[in-house]
């Protein structure tokens, strides 16, 4: 079946650290991968995606590559700022147009000024 | 951009009661709409697919006569929680889809079964 491990949190940095959250994944098929975030008290928003393997999604800042090799999918941030304290998500998807989305655990976010 | 109302946002029942929660898309149409669940420290699990006017698909485990959802318009879906016990308790999360875009997520209604 499919499943994503995420690392766990909570993870609290300082503004403007460098910032990592593992995701690795397990797909039967080729699977299209997604980070989520959710901002206090809002609803679950894309933050990036990519579909295949090298793929590089990349916004607000954020990047993750598509590591076919290692069934990776981490998300990086080269300086955080207290607005990017959140939850984040990383997920997959398998099958052309097929948003039935499999989530990890969720990674809860705090940036201290 | 697209927005996805989910309503209540909390909701506190006694044991045995029904308890609805509702999905709108507010300025799309939804051909489709998942309702997912979260226990704590836990990830998302799909509880079923709602089609506007079809039966919904639920996914492996989850009881369909417990977990009643109607897609009676494209902009609207329910979940119903039948008879609820204290093991009811979760987040619950609805998600709403158009073709040509990607997934928009309610806020999520935190239901405590007392």
């Amino acid at each position: 079946g499919n499943s994503v491990t995420q690392m766990e949190g909570p993870v609290t940095l300082s503004e403007e650290a460098f910032l990592t959250i593992n995701c690795t994944y397990t797909a039967t098929g080729y699977p299209s991968l997604f980070w989520y975030v959710q901002y206090p008290g809002e609803g679950l928003q894309l933050l990036l995606k990519a579909t295949k393997a090298d793929d590089k999604g990349s916004n607000k800042g954020f990047e993750a590559t598509y590591r076919k090799e290692t069934t990776s999918f981490h998300l990086e941030k080269g300086s955080v700022q207290v607005s990017d304290s959140a939850v984040y998500f990383c997920a997959l998807s398998v099958g052309f147009g097929n948003e039935k989305l499999t989530f990890g655990t969720g990674t809860r976010l705090t940036i201290i000024p | 951009g697209a927005v996805v109302s989910q309503h209540p946002s909390r909701v506190i029942c006694k044991s045995g009661t029904s308890v609805k929660i509702e999905c709108r898309s507010l300025d799309f149409q939804a051909t489709t709409m998942f309702w997912y669940r979260q226990f704590p420290k836990q990830s998302l699990m799909l509880m079923a697919t709602s089609n506007e006017g079809s039966k919904a698909t639920y996914e492996q485990g989850v009881e369909k006569d417990k977990f009643l959802i109607n897609h009676a318009s494209l902009t609207l879906s329910t979940l119903t929680v039948t008879s609820a016990h204290p093991e009811d308790s979760s987040f619950y999360i609805c998600s709403a889809q158009t073709p040509d875009s990607p997934l928009h997520f309610g806020n999520g209604t935190r239901l405590t079964v007392t």
